[in-house]
């Protein structure tokens, strides 16, 4: 059985600080995609990761994957509120994560 | 509109009633995805299709059922509606198999009672 697990799954943090969410998984992939949910709302991509070693940035997000060790970070530089939100990471395009729940706080 | 949608967008129905779930997208994406999200499961794949007339069970596919005539339709259908069927559904699609993302739709929340 495929499973992908993420942590924290839990995750509250105040405005400025740093933080890494990481995703374990139990298969083989070279790739790898993290998703973003806002409260009520549906999912968007955040990050496509093709290749081991892959790393890619947008704002304050950074993704990374190590295919070798099957794990991939988001790591979160100087939080912001509006970066509040449910992350996963999903890998083999359909298996996700069960979410971290990000909560920045003034 | 362009884009993916589905509907209804809320559904309130009884134990034992046939219910579809409608989702329709613009792109002319080749893949289709149907997932159910329940707190502490994350996103779970019920079906999905490579194109049309091909469909694929996913992880809980038990209970539903789904077609594909047409690329950009793709509905889920609940054959005789369980409580354990209450949940938050999403369909998603993309162009191509895994150098894509996903692109989801905006949800059907469906109760049953």
């Amino acid at each position: 059985e495929l499973k992908v697990e993420q942590n924290p799954l839990f995750l509250s943090m105040q405005e400025g600080k740093n933080y890494t969410i990481y995703c374990n998984y139990s298969t083989t992939s070279d790739r790898l995609y993290w998703y973003r949910q806002d409260p009520g709302k549906s999912l968007e991509s955040l990050f496509v990761l093709l290749s081991n070693g892959a790393v890619k940035q947008e704002g304050r997000l950074m993704a990374s994957l190590d295919t070798k060790a099957r794990l991939s970070t988001l790591h979160i530089t100087a939080a912001v509120h509006d970066l509040s939100a449910t992350y996963f990471c999903a890998v083999v395009q359909f298996y996700f994560g069960t979410g971290t729940s990000l909560t920045v706080i003034p | 509109d362009a884009g993916i949608t589905q509907s209804p967008r809320y559904k309130i129905t009884e134990t034992g009633r046939q219910v579809t779930l409608m989702c329709h997208q613009t792109w002319s994406h080749s893949y289709m995805f149907w997932y159910r999200q329940d707190l502490g499961h994350g996103l779970r794949l019920i079906y999905y299709s490579a194109a049309a007339d091909i469909t694929d069970k996913g992880e809980v596919p038990d209970g539903y059922v789904v077609s594909r005539s047409k690329t950009e339709n793709f509905p889920l259908t609940l054959e005789s509606a369980t409580r354990s069927q209450t949940s938050v559904y999403f369909c998603a699609s993309n162009f191509g198999w895994s150098y894509n993302e996903q692109f989801f739709g905006p949800g059907t929340r469906l109760t049953v009672l």
